[in-house]
């Protein structure tokens, strides 16, 4: 069974500081890790998909890590902003890609201005 | 820029109530999905839709869900009887090739 985890459950932080969170996976049989981006009462938004062992993709402030051999990807904002507080969903697909998403249980980021 | 659409945004039901939900999803893809979100936990997938068919389910997909895609457009989860645990965030998702899921706003089921 593949099992997400995200890690910590929520955080707190202040205007412009700097903040990471984790998301943890099984490394055997690693397809892909999605990082998804969700405010209450909208979409979820995919921020990245991520394949290759040591990847890094960045999007504005944002940017993602990954280590396929020890089962983790880390999400970092650079100097956070109000607008960033949402949940942060990492998901997996199994290893065949029948496209069936597993989920970590979401990281919730407040950034108080 | 094209997204997957949900109505309604909120769904209060009585128990043993069927209720349709109802998806739109983006018009060139071609796999689709159900997830729901129960509060406080995971996101967990349902059922996965292609071809006119149910390609996977999970355990949770009883008989008492069902898909649909009845006009081309629109895709459904109807829940037959519903039970309070049904109630959840419900996510639709739709697809190109399988990878790259688009997620629609969720409707929020409520089983009184």
């Amino acid at each position: 069974i593949l099992n997400v985890e995200q890690s910590p459950q929520s955080l707190h932080v202040q205007e412009g500081d700097s903040t990471n969170f984790t998301c943890s996976f099984p490394s055997s049989n690693f397809y892909a890790l999605h990082w998804y981006r969700w405010e209450t009462a909208k979409s979820p938004e995919a921020l990245f998909v991520m394949t290759l062992n040591g990847d890094e993709k960045k999007k504005g402030r944002i940017s993602a890590t990954l280590n396929t051999k020890e089962g983790y990807s880390y999400l970092y904002i650079k100097g956070s902003q109000p607008e960033d507080s949402a949940t942060y969903l990492c998901a997996s697909p199994r290893s065949d890609n029948t496209g069936k998403l597993i989920f970590g249980q979401g990281t919730t980021l407040q950034v108080k201005p | 820029e094209p997204e997957v659409t949900q109505t309604p945004s909120h769904q209060v039901t009585q128990m043993g109530q069927e209720v349709i939900l109802r998806c739109v999803p983006i018009s060139n893809h071609l796999y689709f999905y159900w997830y729901r979100q129960i509060l406080g936990q995971k996101v967990e997938f349902l059922v996965s839709f292609y071809n006119n068919e149910i390609s996977e389910k999970s355990e949770i997909f009883d008989d008492q869900f069902s898909v649909e895609r009845p006009d081309g457009s629109n895709f459904t989860l109807k829940i037959r009887s519903t039970k309070l645990e049904d109630s959840a965030m419900y996510f639709c998702a739709s697809s190109v090739s399988g990878t790259g899921q688009y997620f629609g706003p969720g409707t929020r089921l409520t089983v009184t």
